[in-house]
């Protein structure tokens, strides 16, 4: 049983670029949700996707977009890139509201 | 969504010894987790433990969680080089809320 998974694992973009990370969550799960972690710091939560819809989002801008397909599977959209987007940028995945919740081994993002 | 905070921010240990950390949140909860990533890598989910329960065991850990005082513990036995990298809890009203992350328990080894 696969796991959370992530692509790419790595990626460079410039300033002002676009860029789409993809995930595919556990088998069974529901919900995903993205987050961003800068180094030395705690994963800050950007918005979760159930039933393709957007159900909570954290405290990121509009920049920040993303989409939940039939299959469960989630797609994170960043526009206008920023040196300060620069981190590593995770999926997880869960079943239900009250379950645990698993972590994909994340897309390193760098931005020059 | 609530926050978890750890105590203590760093951990240095011989191995063989056994490690003890701590998360402090604010409100009330329906169920806490804990995770361990290593460096750069992705978070691994180790254990979670329900509003209901006082304690729950998954081979070396051992985890203990207190509503009344609103805090948590994370026990590892016997620590191994290999258990060196950054804790983290995460406390949850569940929901729709995502879960909100300190800066984790940065916990090194000593061979």
């Amino acid at each position: 049983d696969a796991g959370v998974t992530q692509s790419p694992t790595h990626l460079i973009k410039t300033r002002g670029q676009q860029v789409t990370l993809r995930c595919s969550p556990k088998s069974g799960h529901d919900t995903v949700s993205w987050y961003q972690q800068a180094l030395g710091q705690g994963p800050q939560f950007i918005f979760q996707y159930y039933e393709e819809e957007e159900r909570q989002r954290g405290n990121f801008p509009d920049r920040f977009s993303g989409h939940q397909f039939p299959n469960y599977s989630s797609e994170l959209n960043v526009n206008a890139l920023l040196l300060g987007d620069s981190a590593l940028y995770l999926c997880a995945s869960r079943r239900g509201w009250y379950n645990e919740q698993f972590f994909g081994p994340g897309t390193r993002l760098t931005v020059l | 969504s609530q926050q978890g905070e750890e105590d203590p921010q760093a951990l240095s240990i011989q191995e063989g010894e056994n490690a003890t950390m701590n998360c402090s949140y604010k409100t009330s909860i329906n169920n806490l987790q804990w995770y361990r990533q290593n460096s750069g890598r992705g978070l691994v989910h180790l254990i979670l433990i329900r509003s209901n329960e006082r304690e729950k065991h998954s081979g070396r850990l051992r985890v203990t969680l207190d509503t009344s005082k609103k805090s948590s513990s994370l026990l590892i036995t016997a620590s191994r080089a290999a258990d060196t990298a950054s804790y983290f809890c995460a406390p949850s009203t569940g929901g729709a809320d995502g879960l909100t992350f300190g800066k984790g328990t940065h916990l090194i080894i000593q061979p």
